[in-house]
């Protein structure tokens, strides 16, 4: 059974840093490509940042690019969001999911809130 | 960047009756295209890829169809498990961005 766990979430400020986590199980972390979606609160899906397998090729939306990094660690099958500069629009559920542009699972979320 | 677009935004239905939902992209996606549902306070999980192949465990009351900038997902007789938001999304593109539509609500009546 595939389960993604996402934590790191919590209250910022705009100009702070926050690093979020995806914990990653019942499947081969490695052999996967892995993304980052958000939601701010009633708003729709937004596609964040992908890595490829072995971590050498990742993109990012334009809205992040420049302020997120994102990375993995294959052997503990685990996934990071580093987030600098955050700003008010980057409040937000985080979720992790399994997949390129196809995305087959999605973990629960984790809430980034930005305010002063 | 490709924009999808879904109509209509809220769609109210009883039980029993049949939902059609649509979205549309602003230049060809092929058919490189999926649909999730969103129930209040879950993560969204895949219903639908490749326009109209159902993913692992989803009824078969689910089925999409189109080509190119048109497509639908068709719920026939709406259960109460599935009132919930429905959001397509295009995988076409490399490199990303890969976009969602604004989502449509299925909602009781």
């Amino acid at each position: 059974q595939v389960l993604l766990v996402e934590s790191g979430g919590g209250l910022v400020k705009p100009g702070g840093s926050l690093r979020l986590s995806c914990a990653a199980s019942g499947f081969s972390f490695s052999d996967d490509f892995m993304s980052w979606i958000r939601q701010a609160p009633g708003k729709g899906l937004e596609w964040v940042s992908y890595i490829s397998r072995s971590g050498n090729s990742i993109h990012y939306a334009d809205s992040v690019w420049g302020r997120f990094t994102m990375s993995r660690d294959n052997a503990k099958s685990s996934l990071h969001l580093q987030m600098n500069s955050l700003r008010v629009d980057d409040t937000a559920v985080y979720y992790c999911a399994r997949g390129e542009g196809l995305l087959a699972s999605w973990g629960q979320g984790t809430v980034v809130t930005v305010s002063s | 960047e490709i924009e999808m677009t879904q109509s209509p935004v809220t769609l109210s239905l009883s039980p029993g009756e049949r939902a059609t939902l649509s979205c549309r992209a602003s230049q060809s996606v092929s058919r490189s295209l999926a649909w999730y549902q969103q129930r209040p306070g879950q993560a969204p999980r895949l219903l639908i890829y490749a326009s109209s192949t159902r993913a692992t465990g989803i009824p078969a009351r689910f089925s999409g169809a189109g080509s190119g900038t048109e497509f639908t997902l068709t719920i026939t007789s709406l259960q109460s498990e599935d009132f919930a938001v429905y959001y397509c999304q295009q995988y076409n593109t490399w490199p990303p961005p890969w976009t969602f539509g604004q989502g449509t609500k299925v909602e009781i009546k």
